[in-house]
């Protein structure tokens, strides 16, 4: 089964800063999907940005790109000029396939310091 | 823009109770999946349907069923409650098609709490 790992529980940033925040995954699979949600205090989840693995170059969304190194099953994200309403919990997940379900990883909780 | 709609949004049950969550999914998409978020826990996949077809099933417990109906909204039940279904339900749904990925929209979710 694939596992997602995010090995940072809680990260700090101070507004306009950059913060990265880490992902590690398992699987064997080549062809797969990645994804970072965004869960602020609502609860909403609201999806960041997501990565084809077969794609090579990194995903950028604004102030939101990531790091992928499908070697290394690493999947990070980093955020630019860092905002107030930047703070949430960030999860990253796994899709195996195009409609497959989200393996999700245990959660980032961003603070982001005025 | 139309989002994936959840009823109720909070519901509060007594232990051995049975509840039905609902989820009416954006139109036009044919995938449907549901999530449940224990307290400072990720969402855990429990079941997802496709075109009115159970597609996928995780740790769902055997006392939870669910189904989608024929204009695509889909139905949770829990029978039996335990204090440990107390959560926050999410449901999702996407379109499908081979080879793209699309992002599965999430509703606000349902707040189910157990006494």
């Amino acid at each position: 089964a694939q596992t997602v790992t995010q090995s940072q529980p809680e990260m700090s940033v101070q507004e306009a800063e950059t913060v990265t925040l880490s992902c590690t995954y398992d699987t064997s699979e080549s062809d797969y999907y990645l994804f970072w949600y965004k869960q602020p205090p609502s609860r909403q989840m609201i999806l960041v940005i997501r990565q084809e693995a077969y794609k090579q170059q990194n995903a950028t969304e604004n102030r939101f790109s990531v790091n992928f190194q499908k070697a290394a099953k690493s999947f990070s994200l980093k955020i630019s000029d860092s905002q107030l309403g930047d703070a949430a919990m960030y999860f990253c997940a796994y899709q195996e396939t195009s409609g497959s379900r989200l393996t999700f990883g245990e959660g980032t909780q961003l603070t982001v310091n005025p | 823009a139309a989002g994936v709609i959840q009823s109720p949004r909070h519901l509060i049950k007594e232990k051995r109770e049975t509840a039905t969550l609902k989820c009416y999914p954006i139109p036009r998409h044919d995938t449907v999946y549901w999530y449940q978020q224990g307290p400072g826990q990720d969402p855990q996949f429990l079941i997802s349907f496709y075109e009115k077809m159970q597609s996928d099933k995780g740790s769902i417990p055997d006392r939870f069923s669910a189904q989608q109906f024929s204009d695509y909204h889909s139905e949770l039940n829990m029978s039996s409650l335990e204090l440990g279904d107390s959560a926050l339900y999410f449901c999702a749904s996407s379109p499908r098609s081979r080879g793209i990925s699309y992002e599965q929209y999430f509703g606000p979710g349902t707040r189910l709490t157990v006494t």
